[in-house]
């Protein structure tokens, strides 16, 4: 696609429910990854893919996160038993992260809330 | 020591002004370097990215990198009342390829 997108746009969940974040990379790039940003907050960095491989996970904040890659694409957030800290804006990344062009472009984010 | 560090400000300017926003990193193995912009509500926006020693000049935008000092630094010339937003600054770290991001400065173009 154009751009890095991705799904939804905003959640709003009960704690201790289950939700999944999508992410669509800007298509071709081999590296994508997933930031969490508090409100009023800096970028925390969560978790990094190259291609379907996770070299760098050590942002997940605990193990109800977890995340995957498949086809070297679209990637999935999955939080458990989601709790009301894990309140924030999800933002993915994708990069072509090649030697000279490490841009890396963000999608419009996921605005999840945990009531 | 954060390994990448912005003054929050805010940091205000007349329009038509230059603004000079600045970083440093910690991390000297440091190869690349971005500025983002954020505008409330928004997600972060690459305005430049700069991996040699010196200026970069994109329109009204120009980054400047200093390995020996570790800083980086972006000047926006012409300021307008649009680039009142917050601007944040990214490093790749060495042996890693995870974007660090600092905190961010806050931008006000004054009218």
């Amino acid at each position: 696609g154009a751009g890095v997108s991705q799904s939804p746009s905003n959640k709003v969940t009960e704690k201790g429910k289950d939700v999944e974040l999508r992410c669509d990379p800007i298509s071709g790039h081999t590296a994508l990854y997933w930031y969490r940003q508090s409100l009023g907050q800096g970028l925390e960095f969560l978790i990094y893919f190259q291609g379907n491989s996770a070299p760098d996970k050590s942002g997940l904040p605990s193990d109800r996160f977890s995340a995957e890659r498949t086809g070297g694409s679209v990637s999935t957030l999955t939080i458990q038993r989601t709790q009301q800290e894990d309140s924030a804006v999800y933002l993915c990344a994708s990069s072509l992260l090649r030697i000279g062009n490490t841009e890396a472009f963000f999608g419009q984010g996921t605005r999840l809330t945990v009531v | 020591q954060k390994e990448v560090e912005q003054n929050s400000g805010p940091l205000s300017v007349p329009e038509g002004a230059i603004a000079s926003l600045n970083c440093t990193y910690s991390d000297r193995g440091s190869q690349s370097f971005f500025w983002y912009r954020q505008y409330s509500g928004k997600s972060p926006e690459l305005i430049m990215s700069i991996y040699s020693n010196g200026d970069k000049e994109d329109g009204r935008f120009t980054a400047q990198l200093n390995k020996a000092s570790q800083y980086v630094s972006l000047l926006i010339r012409d300021s307008q009342p649009s680039d009142s937003a917050t601007y944040l600054c990214a490093v790749i770290t060495s042996g890693t390829y995870k974007y660090i991001f600092g905190t961010g400065t806050r931008l006000k173009v004054l009218a």
